[in-house]
């Protein structure tokens, strides 16, 4: 089975300033999707990037990159030019790839709460 | 384009009592999944319907079912309430067969289960 751990459960950047969320997984399986969700105060789980892991290049979306180093089973999401509106609980989550016979259910890790200051 | 709607928005239902919670997927999804997200967790999943069947399902009691109708919306039940099913009620859809390989799923804004 597979296990998504994100080891921060509250950051704190300052507005415009950068910060990284870590999350580190375990998997036998080589193909997969990991993936970072925002957790606003609305409840709504919002898509914030997304990387496969045949993909070498780390993705970016924006002021969001990732850092994804597949040896080290670790995946931490970089936040640059932080805004007021990207506090949040951010989740880690984890997909088997479409060929490993499982089902596409996602696997999410504890998150982080991020605050974000004047 | 409409998202992944879902209702009701908050549920207060007493132990023992029975409840049902609907889905309706993205527009061109035709795969729900339901998480269950206690407070301060992360969400676990509980199922996953497509075809109008179960497909997976992860370590939830059979007091949890679910169904999907044609149109690709959804439903959770829950039955012989639990302190413990005090939670929000996520659903997710998504496309089985994604286009390059995309693989993403949208959620809804949850429900908020309350046992008393």
């Amino acid at each position: 089975a597979q296990t998504v751990t994100q080891s921060q459960p509250e950051m704190s950047v300052q507005e415009a300033e950068t910060v990284t969320l870590s999350c580190t997984y375990d998997t036998s399986e080589s193909d997969y999707y990991l993936f970072w969700y925002k957790q606003p105060p609305s409840r709504q789980m919002i898509l914030v990037i997304r990387q496969e892991a045949y993909k070498q290049q780390n993705a970016t979306e924006n002021r969001f990159s990732v850092n994804f180093q597949k040896a080290a089973k670790s995946f931490s999401l970089k936040i640059s030019d932080s805004q007021l509106g990207d506090a949040a609980m951010y989740f880690c989550a984890y997909r088997s790839g479409p060929n490993t016979g499982t089902a596409s259910k996602l696997t999410f890790g504890t998150g982080t709460r991020l605050q974000v200051t004047l | 384009d409409a998202g992944v709607t879902q209702s009701p928005t908050h549920l207060i239902k007493t132990r023992g009592q029975q409840v049902t919670l609907r889905c309706s997927p993205k527009s061109g999804h035709d795969t729900v999944s339901w998480y269950q997200q206690a407070l301060g967790q992360g969400p676990q999943f509980i199922f996953q319907y497509y075809e109008e069947e179960e497909r997976q399902r992860g370590n939830f009691p059979d007091r949890f079912s679910g169904h999907q109708f044609p149109n690709y919306s959804s439903e959770l039940n829950v039955n012989a309430l639990l302190l413990g099913d005090s939670a929000l009620y996520l659903c997710a859809s998504s496309l089985n067969l994604s286009p390059n390989r995309l693989y993403e799923q949208y959620f809804g804004p949850g429900t908020r289960l309350t046992v008393t």
